[in-house]
């Protein structure tokens, strides 16, 4: 079936660091990939959509300075957490799909630690 | 309130006994999805039905329109199916973005 890998799988940085993390379509090619943030017992919340070869739409109060999305390709998709603050640990995941309405396939996560 | 409600919120269930998780959700959708996330985070994909009902191995997933009403059932539960699933739906008008329940977070015990 259709991979998503998504990487690293964790990561501790320093308070005004950036952290980079990759979101892979290994064995399809993923027209539209989705970043999601997930607080501790919380819902997952949409930060934004990714079009291959445009810009990421942003869901409302998310900053898009401050988390950098590039969908350079249509199987490679990053988020950049930029000048990280302890505010910012939470888990990351990234999900893609091939076209419309087709079924959505999550990476493995992303736990960020902001010390 | 929510657009996506979940029930139970918390669930155990004693190794072999049917499960039923409740999704209702307030708004007109396109699609219904339902996702299982482990305790390491990682999320798999279970279904995506937009009508009737459908059927993997021990999962069972059904929809009514009418009544905005989702069901998931497994059947002979396993410690292993112990996890958190996830209702998620995406409104009609053609948006891309999924609202999510805040999940049912089942243990199943040997």
């Amino acid at each position: 079936g259709a991979v998503v890998s998504q990487h690293p799988s964790w990561v501790i940085c320093k308070s005004g660091t950036s952290v980079k993390i990759e979101c892979r379509s290994l064995d399809f090619q993923a027209t539209t990939m989705f970043w999601y943030r997930q607080f501790p017992k919380q819902s997952l919340m949409l930060m934004a959509t990714s079009n291959e070869g445009s810009k990421a739409t942003y869901e409302q109060g998310v900053e898009k300075d401050k988390f950098l999305i590039n969908h350079a390709s249509l199987t490679l998709s990053t988020l950049t957490v930029t000048s990280a603050h302890p505010e910012d640990s939470s888990f990351y995941i990234c999900s893609a799909r091939v076209r419309g309405h087709s079924p959505l396939h999550f990476g493995n996560g992303t736990r960020l630690t902001v010390t | 309130k929510n657009e996506v409600e979940q029930s139970p919120q918390n669930l155990t269930a004693q190794e072999g006994e049917f499960i039923t998780i409740n999704c209702s959700y307030s708004v007109g959708i396109s699609a219904l999805h339902w996702l299982q996330q482990h305790p390491g985070g990682g999320i798999v994909s279970l279904f995506m039905l937009s009508s009737g009902k459908k059927k993997h191995g021990r999962l069972i997933a059904t929809i009514n329109i009418q009544e905005k009403h989702s069901s998931l059932h497994i059947t002979a539960s396993h410690p292993r199916d112990s996890a958190v699933y996830i209702c998620a739906v995406r409104r009609v008008g053609g948006s891309e973005k999924l609202v999510f329940g805040k999940g049912t977070k089942l243990t199943v015990n040997p």
